[in-house]
Protein backbone atom coordinates (compact mmCIF):
# COMPACT_ATOMS: atom_id res chain seq x y z
CA UNK A 1 0.00 0.00 0.00
CA UNK A 2 1.14 3.33 -0.49
CA UNK A 3 2.41 5.99 2.03
CA UNK A 4 3.94 8.91 2.52
CA UNK A 5 6.20 10.32 5.26
CA UNK A 6 7.37 13.94 6.03
CA UNK A 7 9.41 13.70 8.86
CA UNK A 8 9.31 16.92 10.06
CA UNK A 9 6.61 17.96 12.14
CA UNK A 10 7.55 21.55 13.09
CA UNK A 11 9.70 23.92 11.31
CA UNK A 12 10.37 27.29 12.24
CA UNK A 13 12.39 29.66 9.74
CA UNK A 14 13.39 33.29 9.77
CA UNK A 15 11.42 35.21 7.19
CA UNK A 16 13.77 35.78 3.77
CA UNK A 17 15.42 32.39 4.96
CA UNK A 18 15.25 29.70 2.24
CA UNK A 19 12.96 26.05 3.19
CA UNK A 20 12.52 23.08 1.88
CA UNK A 21 10.12 20.46 3.53
CA UNK A 22 10.50 17.16 2.79
CA UNK A 23 8.75 14.20 1.29
CA UNK A 24 8.83 10.68 0.98
CA UNK A 25 6.72 8.16 -0.46
CA UNK A 26 6.31 4.63 -1.28
CA UNK A 27 4.12 3.53 -3.99
CA UNK A 28 4.38 0.50 -6.30
CA UNK A 29 3.29 2.15 -9.79
CA UNK A 30 4.26 5.62 -11.13
CA UNK A 31 3.34 7.95 -8.08
CA UNK A 32 1.62 11.07 -8.96
CA UNK A 33 2.14 13.71 -6.01
CA UNK A 34 1.01 17.10 -4.62
CA UNK A 35 1.80 19.12 -2.06
CA UNK A 36 -1.47 21.42 -0.41
CA UNK A 37 -1.19 23.95 2.04
CA UNK A 38 -3.74 24.97 4.61
CA UNK A 39 -3.33 28.39 6.53
CA UNK A 40 -5.45 28.66 9.81
CA UNK A 41 -9.08 28.69 8.93
CA UNK A 42 -8.84 27.62 5.39
CA UNK A 43 -9.07 24.30 3.21
CA UNK A 44 -6.29 23.08 1.83
CA UNK A 45 -4.98 24.73 -1.08
CA UNK A 46 -3.03 22.77 -4.04
CA UNK A 47 0.62 24.44 -4.56
CA UNK A 48 1.80 22.21 -7.27
CA UNK A 49 1.95 18.46 -8.86
CA UNK A 50 3.70 16.23 -10.40
CA UNK A 51 2.01 13.89 -12.87
CA UNK A 52 5.14 13.28 -15.70
CA UNK A 53 7.85 15.63 -17.37
CA UNK A 54 10.22 17.93 -15.98
CA UNK A 55 10.80 16.57 -12.73
CA UNK A 56 11.29 20.20 -11.26
CA UNK A 57 7.80 21.49 -10.94
CA UNK A 58 6.79 25.04 -10.45
CA UNK A 59 4.02 25.93 -8.20
CA UNK A 60 1.96 28.84 -6.76
CA UNK A 61 3.84 31.18 -4.33
CA UNK A 62 6.80 31.17 -5.68
CA UNK A 63 7.16 27.08 -4.62
CA UNK A 64 8.82 24.65 -6.17
CA UNK A 65 9.44 21.24 -5.90
CA UNK A 66 11.77 18.04 -7.25
CA UNK A 67 10.56 14.39 -7.95
CA UNK A 68 13.55 12.05 -7.30
CA UNK A 69 12.65 8.73 -8.54
CA UNK A 70 15.77 6.95 -7.07
CA UNK A 71 14.98 8.62 -3.42
CA UNK A 72 11.35 8.37 -3.62
CA UNK A 73 11.27 12.30 -2.74
CA UNK A 74 9.23 14.99 -3.66
CA UNK A 75 10.76 17.63 -1.65
CA UNK A 76 9.22 21.09 -1.43
CA UNK A 77 11.33 24.20 -1.71
CA UNK A 78 11.02 28.35 -1.48
CA UNK A 79 14.36 30.49 -2.06
CA UNK A 80 12.62 32.95 0.25
CA UNK A 81 9.99 32.59 3.14
CA UNK A 82 7.56 35.32 3.77
CA UNK A 83 5.39 35.69 6.59
CA UNK A 84 2.54 34.48 5.02
CA UNK A 85 3.55 31.22 4.16
CA UNK A 86 2.89 30.16 7.93
CA UNK A 87 0.68 27.29 7.48
CA UNK A 88 0.68 23.25 7.42
CA UNK A 89 2.00 21.72 4.28
CA UNK A 90 0.64 18.24 3.01
CA UNK A 91 2.47 16.04 0.59
CA UNK A 92 0.08 13.59 -0.65
CA UNK A 93 0.45 11.11 -3.45
CA UNK A 94 -2.49 9.80 -5.52
CA UNK A 95 -3.13 6.86 -8.81
CA UNK A 96 -2.90 7.99 -12.41
CA UNK A 97 -6.29 9.07 -12.08
CA UNK A 98 -6.20 11.88 -9.49
CA UNK A 99 -7.49 9.40 -6.95
CA UNK A 100 -6.99 7.38 -4.03
CA UNK A 101 -4.98 10.11 -1.98
CA UNK A 102 -2.82 9.26 0.55
CA UNK A 103 -1.09 12.06 2.74
CA UNK A 104 1.81 12.44 4.55
CA UNK A 105 0.85 13.85 8.44
CA UNK A 106 1.86 17.24 7.56
CA UNK A 107 4.50 19.87 8.74
CA UNK A 108 3.97 23.00 10.20
CA UNK A 109 5.45 25.89 9.39
CA UNK A 110 6.25 28.90 11.67
CA UNK A 111 8.17 32.05 10.34
CA UNK A 112 10.17 34.17 12.48
CA UNK A 113 10.48 38.19 11.52
CA UNK B 1 -16.08 30.50 -9.91
CA UNK B 2 -17.08 29.15 -6.87
CA UNK B 3 -14.82 26.90 -4.78
CA UNK B 4 -15.66 23.96 -3.04
CA UNK B 5 -17.98 24.57 0.21
CA UNK B 6 -18.89 22.97 3.18
CA UNK B 7 -21.67 23.44 5.68
CA UNK B 8 -21.69 24.27 8.49
CA UNK B 9 -17.85 24.92 9.34
CA UNK B 10 -18.17 24.12 13.10
CA UNK B 11 -20.14 21.68 14.70
CA UNK B 12 -20.23 20.85 18.70
CA UNK B 13 -22.27 18.30 19.77
CA UNK B 14 -22.70 15.70 22.64
CA UNK B 15 -21.92 12.09 22.29
CA UNK B 16 -25.27 9.79 20.90
CA UNK B 17 -26.24 12.83 18.78
CA UNK B 18 -26.76 12.52 15.19
CA UNK B 19 -25.03 15.51 13.16
CA UNK B 20 -25.18 15.99 9.65
CA UNK B 21 -21.87 17.54 7.07
CA UNK B 22 -22.76 19.45 3.42
CA UNK B 23 -20.14 19.17 0.70
CA UNK B 24 -21.00 21.64 -2.76
CA UNK B 25 -18.59 20.44 -4.65
CA UNK B 26 -17.69 22.95 -7.73
CA UNK B 27 -19.87 23.13 -10.47
CA UNK B 28 -19.89 20.69 -12.85
CA UNK B 29 -17.24 18.34 -11.07
CA UNK B 30 -18.30 14.63 -11.37
CA UNK B 31 -15.97 13.51 -8.42
CA UNK B 32 -16.72 13.80 -5.17
CA UNK B 33 -14.45 13.14 -1.93
CA UNK B 34 -14.63 12.92 1.86
CA UNK B 35 -11.78 12.90 3.77
CA UNK B 36 -11.54 13.12 7.66
CA UNK B 37 -8.42 14.28 10.01
CA UNK B 38 -8.92 13.67 13.08
CA UNK B 39 -6.57 15.59 15.73
CA UNK B 40 -2.80 15.13 15.46
CA UNK B 41 -3.50 12.41 12.46
CA UNK B 42 -3.06 12.38 8.81
CA UNK B 43 -5.54 13.62 6.56
CA UNK B 44 -7.29 9.79 5.76
CA UNK B 45 -9.56 9.15 2.62
CA UNK B 46 -13.29 8.06 3.91
CA UNK B 47 -15.32 8.07 -0.09
CA UNK B 48 -15.14 8.46 -2.93
CA UNK B 49 -18.52 9.44 -5.65
CA UNK B 50 -18.70 10.03 -9.18
CA UNK B 51 -21.39 11.29 -9.70
CA UNK B 52 -24.43 10.00 -7.09
CA UNK B 53 -22.52 6.43 -7.12
CA UNK B 54 -20.39 5.55 -4.41
CA UNK B 55 -17.51 4.53 -6.47
CA UNK B 56 -15.27 3.33 -3.56
CA UNK B 57 -16.01 3.46 0.48
CA UNK B 58 -14.05 1.64 1.85
CA UNK B 59 -12.24 4.34 3.99
CA UNK B 60 -15.50 4.51 6.11
CA UNK B 61 -14.79 3.94 9.80
CA UNK B 62 -18.17 2.07 10.54
CA UNK B 63 -22.13 2.33 9.84
CA UNK B 64 -22.35 4.99 11.82
CA UNK B 65 -21.27 6.91 8.89
CA UNK B 66 -23.59 7.34 5.59
CA UNK B 67 -23.25 9.38 2.88
CA UNK B 68 -25.35 10.36 0.35
CA UNK B 69 -25.04 12.58 -3.04
CA UNK B 70 -28.46 12.71 -4.50
CA UNK B 71 -28.76 13.94 -8.06
CA UNK B 72 -24.82 13.73 -8.24
CA UNK B 73 -24.82 17.50 -7.07
CA UNK B 74 -24.48 17.77 -3.24
CA UNK B 75 -23.30 15.18 -1.14
CA UNK B 76 -24.00 15.26 2.54
CA UNK B 77 -21.92 12.78 5.41
CA UNK B 78 -24.29 12.00 8.32
CA UNK B 79 -22.66 10.45 11.90
CA UNK B 80 -25.17 8.62 13.75
CA UNK B 81 -24.56 8.47 16.64
CA UNK B 82 -21.54 10.13 16.71
CA UNK B 83 -19.07 8.94 19.29
CA UNK B 84 -15.90 11.03 20.76
CA UNK B 85 -13.80 9.82 18.39
CA UNK B 86 -15.33 11.18 15.64
CA UNK B 87 -13.95 14.87 16.38
CA UNK B 88 -12.13 15.87 13.79
CA UNK B 89 -12.28 18.08 10.68
CA UNK B 90 -13.78 16.58 7.65
CA UNK B 91 -12.73 17.94 4.53
CA UNK B 92 -14.64 17.63 0.97
CA UNK B 93 -13.04 17.99 -2.33
CA UNK B 94 -14.24 18.09 -5.77
CA UNK B 95 -12.41 17.03 -9.18
CA UNK B 96 -13.81 17.57 -12.76
CA UNK B 97 -13.43 13.94 -14.40
CA UNK B 98 -12.98 10.22 -14.28
CA UNK B 99 -9.97 8.84 -16.09
CA UNK B 100 -8.39 11.79 -16.74
CA UNK B 101 -4.68 11.36 -15.89
CA UNK B 102 -4.32 15.04 -14.77
CA UNK B 103 -7.32 15.00 -12.40
CA UNK B 104 -6.35 17.78 -9.38
CA UNK B 105 -8.91 17.68 -6.31
CA UNK B 106 -10.16 21.04 -5.14
CA UNK B 107 -10.91 20.80 -1.43
CA UNK B 108 -13.03 22.80 0.85
CA UNK B 109 -12.52 24.50 4.06
CA UNK B 110 -13.78 21.66 5.86
CA UNK B 111 -15.64 21.09 9.10
CA UNK B 112 -14.60 21.30 12.17
CA UNK B 113 -16.60 18.28 14.23
CA UNK B 114 -16.54 18.15 18.08
CA UNK B 115 -18.41 15.50 19.95
CA UNK B 116 -18.08 16.12 23.51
Amino acid sequence: AQSVTQPDIHITVSEGASLELRCNYSYGATPYLFWYVQSPGQGLQLLLKYFSGDTLVQGIKGFEAEFKRSQSSFNLRKPSVHWSDAAEYFCAVGDNYGQNFVFGPGTRLSVLP
Amino acid sequence: EAGVTQFPSHSVIEKGQTVTLRCDPISGHDNLYWYRRVMGKEIKFLLHFVKESKQDESGMPNNRFLAERTGGTYSTLKVQPAELEDSGVYFCASSPGWGLGTDTQYFGPGTRLTVL
